[in-house]
């Protein structure tokens, strides 16, 4: 079946240092990868997405590649901020090249907490 | 301003009381889905509809029910909440394939 696994969080890091939210995936067919960002009291935002394998998807300073060989699709930071601070969810949607309901399947979430 | 509106935003209910989560946008997306967020587990769908009049079941269906009478709305209903229901629970709506999910900013559900 398909299925999403995180690394277990919380991940706390200073501010200005290196991000790496590690994130595999299950899946038959070609989905498509996205990454999604929660930030306290609030609904979940597209951050990124990739539609294809070796596709990078990038947003507010945030990457993720879509690697096929490896069934990945990690998020990466280079200089992280205290606003950063937020659960991150990697997610697919599921395509086998005839059919598609369209649902997203997500990860558990990792909680980023971005110290001063 | 274009999106989801969610409705109520928290509530406090008495088990075996019956309950609605109301859910509207104004994005005419074709599709639109629930979904309960718990610690430890992510968010597990529930249901989902893919165009007005059609609905289907999602990950953990039981206990709900959903309509989609037309576009715009797409409520939730627990027809007798049980305290296991005590969740968040998330409306969240997609134009297309490859476009990902707008989502509400979700109701707090607790049963007691």
């Amino acid at each position: 079946g398909n299925s999403v696994t995180q690394m277990e969080g919380p991940v706390t890091l200073s501010e200005e240092a290196f991000l790496t939210i590690n994130c595999t995936y299950t899946a038959t067919g070609y989905p498509s990868l996205f990454w999604y960002v929660q930030y306290p009291g609030e609904g979940l935002q597209l951050l990124l997405k990739a539609t294809k394998a070796d596709d990078k998807g990038s947003n507010k300073g945030f990457e993720a590649t879509y690697r096929k060989e490896t069934t990945s699709f990690h998020l990466e930071k280079g200089s992280v901020q205290v606003s950063d601070s937020a659960v991150y969810f990697c997610a697919l949607s599921p395509f086998d090249g005839s059919s598609n309901t369209g649902k997203l399947i997500f990860g558990q979430g990792t909680t980023l907490q971005v110290k001063p | 301003i274009a999106g989801i509106t969610q409705a109520p935003t928290s509530q406090i209910l008495a088990a075996g009381r019956r309950m609605t989560l109301r859910c509207t946008q104004d994005m005419r997306h074709n599709a639109m889905y629930w979904y309960r967020q718990d610690l430890g587990l992510g968010l597990r769908l529930i249901h989902y509809s893919n165009t007005a009049g059609t609905t289907g079941k999602g990950e953990v269906p039981d206990g709900y029910s959903v309509s989609r009478a037309n576009t715009d709305d797409f409520p939730l209903t627990l027809a007798s909440a049980v305290p296991s229901q005590t969740s968040v629970y998330f409306c969240a709506s997609s134009d297309g394939l490859w476009s990902g999910y707008t989502f509400g900013s979700g109701t707090r559900l607790t049963v007691v």
